[in-house]
This record gives C-alpha cells, sequence and structure tokens, in this order.
C-alpha cells in the first residue's frame, strides 16, 4: 500500500525565516510524481510544488523548493523568506499510475509570526 | 480560464437523507477526482471519473456514488446520511495523466445533523 507520512503537525517560523516541512512516502512504485499542497484557512486547495520521481534535479518555485531522496523515499519542502500568507496547512502528496489518485499526508499546519 | 466550481457551497442535512454534490472542471479538464476532508482522517480519495468511466474507486461504502456527464461535469451522490459522513468535500479537475496537476474546487462543506 502506498502511504505518505508527516511527521510535523504543527510547525511555526518567524516572518522572513526559513522553515522545512518534512515528508516521507511508501511506495514500490518506480514512477510517480509528488506534490506539495496548501490549504490556507479559506480550505481553497493551492498547488505549491510538483516532483517527477524520474528527475534527480529538486524543483524550486519562487521560495519554495524540495529536497528530494529517492532511495530514502523523502520529500521535504522548504520555504525561505516566510510571509504571513504561507501560513496554512501543507499537504505532501502521492501520485502514479494513471492518475486521478491523490495519497495524502496527515498534513503539516504552519504558522508564521509577525 | 475559469476554475473548478463546485456546488452549493454549504449543505446541512438529517441522518437518512441522500444528498448530491456538484463539481464543475476546468474546461478541457476529462478527469474529476472526489476527496472527502475531515478532522480525524484528514484527506481520503472516494472516486475518480475519467471521460465518463470511473476509473479509480477509494475505500468508502457503496452509499457513496459518483457520475460525469459528456461534458466532464461530476456529481457525488451520498445516500442514507450518516453523522460521520459530515465533512468537507473536494472535487480536483486534471488533464488525466499521474503528472498533471490537480485544480481543486473550493469544496461543499455537508452537515449531517
Amino acid at each position: 500500500a502506498q502511504t505518505v507520512t508527516q511527521s510535523q503537525p504543527e510547525m511555526s517560523v518567524q516572518e522572513a525565516e526559513t522553515v522545512t516541512l518534512s515528508c516521507t512516502y511508501d511506495t514500490s512504485e518506480n514512477n510517480y510524481y509528488l506534490f506539495w499542497y496548501k490549504q490556507p484557512p479559506s480550505r481553497q486547495m493551492i498547488l505549491v510544488i510538483r516532483q517527477e520521481a524520474y528527475k534527480q534535479q529538486n524543483a524550486t518555485e519562487n521560495r519554495f523548493s524540495v529536497n528530494f531522496q529517492k532511495a530514502a523515499k523523502s520529500f521535504s519542502l522548504k520555504i525561505s523568506d516566510s510571509q504571513l500568507g504561507d501560513t496554512a496547512m501543507y499537504f505532501c502528496a502521492f501520485i502514479y499510475n494513471q492518475g486521478g489518485k491523490l495519497i495524502f499526508g496527515q498534513g503539516t499546519e504552519l504558522s508564521v509570526k509577525p | 480560464k475559469a476554475g473548478v466550481t463546485q456546488t452549493p457551497r454549504y449543505l446541512i442535512k438529517t441522518r437518512g437523507q441522500q444528498v448530491t454534490l456538484s463539481c464543475s472542471p476546468i474546461s478541457g479538464h476529462r478527469s474529476v477526482s472526489w476527496y472527502q476532508q475531515t478532522p480525524g482522517q484528514g484527506l481520503q480519495f472516494l472516486f475518480e471519473y475519467f471521460s465518463e468511466t470511473q476509473r479509480n474507486k477509494g475505500n468508502f461504502p457503496g452509499r457513496f456514488s459518483g457520475r460525469q456527464f459528456s461534458n466532464s461535469r461530476s456529481e457525488m451522490n451520498v445516500s442514507t446520511l450518516e453523522l460521520g459522513d459530515s465533512a468537507l468535500y473536494l472535487c480536483a479537475s486534471s488533464a488525466g495523466q499521474a503528472q498533471n496537476i490537480q485544480y481543486f474546487g473550493a469544496g461543499t462543506r455537508l452537515s449531517v445533523l
């Protein structure tokens, strides 16, 4: 069975600092995709970043970057220069095969403090 | 391009009733996935429809069903509602391949009394 684990239920960071959210996953698949989604208090789920498992290069989107360690099945998210608007629940997710079925972790609630 | 639209945004039902939720995907997307979000169980996959066919199914009882129309709009139905069905129901649309991003709607908040 495919599983995704986020071991940090809550985290906080000061504005302008850097924070790293952890995610591990378990799968026997070789070709898959990993995502970080953000869900602010409005409950609208928003894609933060995507990583293809076959790519060794870590994905980057502005202040967001990942550290993808395929052998360790680890996929952490680094947020640089944290902003108040980054306050949200962050979900790590995994998908494989045809698509359509995202498997989510339990989420990490991030608070950015002024 | 319009985003994913879910209606209604809020619903209050009583136990034993049935409910239908609607999801209109982004234009051109053929895949619609449904998820249930609760504080206890987190985000759980219900099912996915692709070109009017159910392609993937999660571990939910048969009271949860869905369908997709030729214009890719999807509906989800829950019959014989239970208190435990109270949740935020999210739908997401994509082009249909694993590498494609799923774009989410704002959700339907269902409360079962």
